[in-house]
């Protein structure tokens, strides 16, 4: 149980193009939604937390107009990276909580993202 | 936030226990311990978490010292596949129903055959 799915798993864009990333709780219903952002080498950092049906609430220094996150449903969160360029180059990750237990956040397999 | 501080890197030979420990020093009486592992390239796979007590799940053991200032992860037989950064987390309550995750550098386990 508690499976979260990605797509793609990896995405070459060219500069300027935007990117739409899927995350999807496959085996339960998540009120909310983590998007994060790892760069080689580095740790995790959170974007974003998104709960189902109201706007994100996006960690100081991410664009919310750049980071466009759409969570409709329980089941489903969207991360579009508009305009991309070279340095939105990354592995972006999501993570779902149930809504049974917020307290745990179980994450997707990744999506790495490289914009040329 | 409660930060916690963990080693660098540990190594462990394979079919040993690996004992990851954690220091979380400025932790409150309302938060619990997380810990969560990346595999490399992969996201982050949930292991076990606890406030006060020792826990145990078909992953690891998890073992709070009584002044919680403290805490030690321990895979009882370790694999290969086991190799991963381990990341000790204090879970913060956000406010609402939010629970927001800091990753630290975490520890990198090294299993060796």
């Amino acid at each position: 149980g508690a499976v979260v799915s990605q797509h793609p798993s990896r995405v070459i864009c060219k500069s300027g193009t935007s990117v739409k990333i899927e995350c999807r709780s496959l085996d339960f219903q998540a009120t909310t939604m983590f998007w994060y952002r790892q760069f080689p080498k580095q740790s995790l950092m959170l974007m974003a937390t998104s709960n189902e049906g109201s706007k994100a609430t996006y960690e100081q220094g991410v664009e919310k107009d750049k980071f466009l996150i759409n969570h409709a449903s329980l089941t489903l969160s969207t991360l579009t990276v508009t305009s991309a360029h070279p340095e939105d180059s990354s592995f972006y990750i999501c993570s779902a909580s149930p809504s049974a237990s917020k307290e745990t956040q179980y994450f997707g397999p990744g999506t790495r993202l490289l914009v040329l | 936030d409660a930060k916690t501080t963990q080693p660098t890197s540990m190594d462990c030979a394979e079919g040993r226990a690996a004992n990851l420990p954690c220091n979380h020093s400025t932790i409150s009486g309302n938060e619990y311990v997380y810990w969560y592992r990346q595999i490399h390239s992969q996201g982050p796979q949930y292991i076990i978490h606890g406030l006060k007590n020792n826990e145990t799940n078909e992953m690891a053991s998890l073992i709070i010292t009584e002044d919680r200032k403290s805490s030690t992860l321990i895979l009882p037989h370790a694999t290969l596949r086991d190799t991963a950064v381990y990341y000790c987390i204090v879970l913060l309550n956000s406010g609402g129903s939010n629970y927001k995750l800091t990753f630290g550098k975490g520890t990198l386990l090294t299993v060796n055959p």
